[in-house]
């Protein structure tokens, strides 16, 4: 089945200590979209990709940075995590053209210890 | 810039019974889309049900439907025969038809609990 895949679904790290959560999907769609979900709160938007143009939100900080080698594959890398940095991170795609519905990951839930 | 507004922290809802979620939103666009994803404890978050603002007709995805009220710039979801099932964390979410690339914008979440 079509999908959106994201490793690891669940990633502990220490404090300071450089971290990479995957998102693969099978879908062909040209926009993916990382998000950062923190307990009981709604979805904020980091950054997203459309095809390789790449879009940081304005308060998304230098710490998070984002990869997108191919169509299939996007990338969040924390370079320097502290503990407000756990939380759930959502990778999501949309087909750019037309269709407005984004198809969800299962999430990557970070732990800062 | 558009905000999204869900008034219910927490809801609880008899299994079997209905229930109504509520979702207000502010814009000056006259054209967007609205939505109502579903998100079960430690899974993913799916679609449930879409409103495009262009049509009068409310939108309906067999036990769900809404009521999306232009004027008054509310979309509430309605939940009919409530199943076990249908317990999760329910977003409201706004995106402009304006432009190709602009983003989902979601309210705070409402928690749905079935009770048994």
């Amino acid at each position: 089945d079509a999908m959106v895949i994201q490793n690891p679904r669940y990633q502990v790290t220490q404090f300071g200590k450089p971290v990479t959560l995957s998102c693969s999907q099978t879908l062909n769609h040209n926009v993916m979209y990382w998000y950062q979900q923190k307990s009981s709160q709604a979805p904020k938007l980091l950054f997203h990709y459309y095809d390789k143009d790449f879009n940081n939100e304005a308060d998304t900080p230098d710490n998070f940075q984002s990869r997108r080698p191919n169509t299939s594959f996007c990338f969040l890398d924390i370079r320097s995590p502290g503990l407000g940095d756990a939380a759930m991170y959502l990778c999501a795609t949309r087909k750019g053209t037309g269709a407005n519905v984004l198809t969800f990951g299962a999430g990557s839930r970070l732990t800062v210890l | 810039a558009q905000t999204v507004t869900q008034s219910q922290p927490e809801m609880s809802v008899q299994e079997a019974e209905t229930v109504t979620l509520s979702c207000t939103y502010d814009t000056s666009e006259s054209d967007y889309y609205l939505f109502w994803y579903k998100q079960p404890p430690s899974r993913q978050m799916i679609l449930v049900i879409r409103q495009e603002a262009y049509k009068q007709q409310n939108a309906t995805e067999n036990r769900f439907s809404v009521n999306f009220q232009k004027a008054a710039k509310s979309f509430s979801l309605k939940i009919s025969d409530s199943q076990l099932g249908d317990a999760a964390m329910y977003f409201c979410a706004y995106r402009s038809m304006n432009s190709g690339n602009t983003p989902l914008v979601f309210g705070k979440g409402t928690r749905l609990s079935v009770i048994a």
